[in-house]
């Protein structure tokens, strides 16, 4: 089956400029996952969507962050303005509904900010 | 808050030697346990999950409740088994909400 896919695959921005990545889930997967993973760290929560309706955000920063999945398929993260700490891989994960399914995750979008 | 700790950041091990990469966690409930690997250049991918009880290319992990522990095992390593290792739970509720440790590096030389 094809994965879940990601871009663009790499991002070098300066900082206060504006960002965004996008996310095209495995087909059928209603449940989608934005993780950050900063070098030397696991990945982090950031956002989950269950359909185009948002679960939890708790973990988004949204002075700066936002995420949309309008249609309950593809995701975009945007991040504006960004900080020199934003530099991270940005995962994307999808599911179907249940936790008993496994959870598919992308190749993840590097973010250089400068 | 939930943690999950990976007290190793690296850890190197000869070929067909006995592997164990140690989790423990913290939370208040009945979490469900997982071990993700990456290896180089491919994606996050599942290895195993404490309600399968299965083993995965040689890997077993058992959650011990009492010690809050869920350490990676495999009796005899392979150089294919070098990766990145990642603990990580998600609450006992119907998600992928996962909190993930910083991860292992396992190495293992030929």
């Amino acid at each position: 089956e094809a994965g879940v896919a990601q871009s663009p695959r790499y991002k070098i921005i300066e900082k206060r400029q504006s960002v965004a990545f996008w996310c095209n889930p495995i087909s059928g997967h209603a449940t989608l996952y934005w993780y950050q993973q900063i070098l030397g760290q696991g990945p982090k929560l950031l956002i989950q969507f269950q359909n185009n309706g948002v679960v939890d955000d708790s973990q988004l920063p949204k002075d700066r962050f936002s995420a949309e999945r309008l249609k309950g398929v593809d995701s975009t993260l945007k991040i504006q303005p960004a900080k020199l700490e934003d530099s991270a891989v940005y995962l994307c994960a999808s599911s179907f509904v249940t936790r008993e399914e496994k959870l598919f995750f992308g190749s993840g979008t590097q973010l250089s900010v400068l | 808050a939930q943690r999950v700790t990976q007290p190793e950041k690296l850890l190197s091990v000869f070929k067909g030697a006995p592997v164990e990469l140690k989790c423990n966690y913290s939370y208040s409930g009945s979490p469900e346990l997982f071990w993700y690997v990456q290896y180089s250049r491919q994606r996050l991918q599942l290895l195993l999950r404490h309600i399968s009880r299965e083993s995965i290319k040689g890997f077993t992990a058992d959650l011990n409740k009492g010690e809050t522990s869920f350490h990676l095992k495999k009796p005899f390593a392979q150089e294919e088994d070098s990766a990145m290792y990642y603990c990580a739970l998600t609450p006992g509720a119907g998600s992928y909400q996962l909190t993930f440790g910083k991860g292992t590096k396992l190495s293992v030389i030929p």
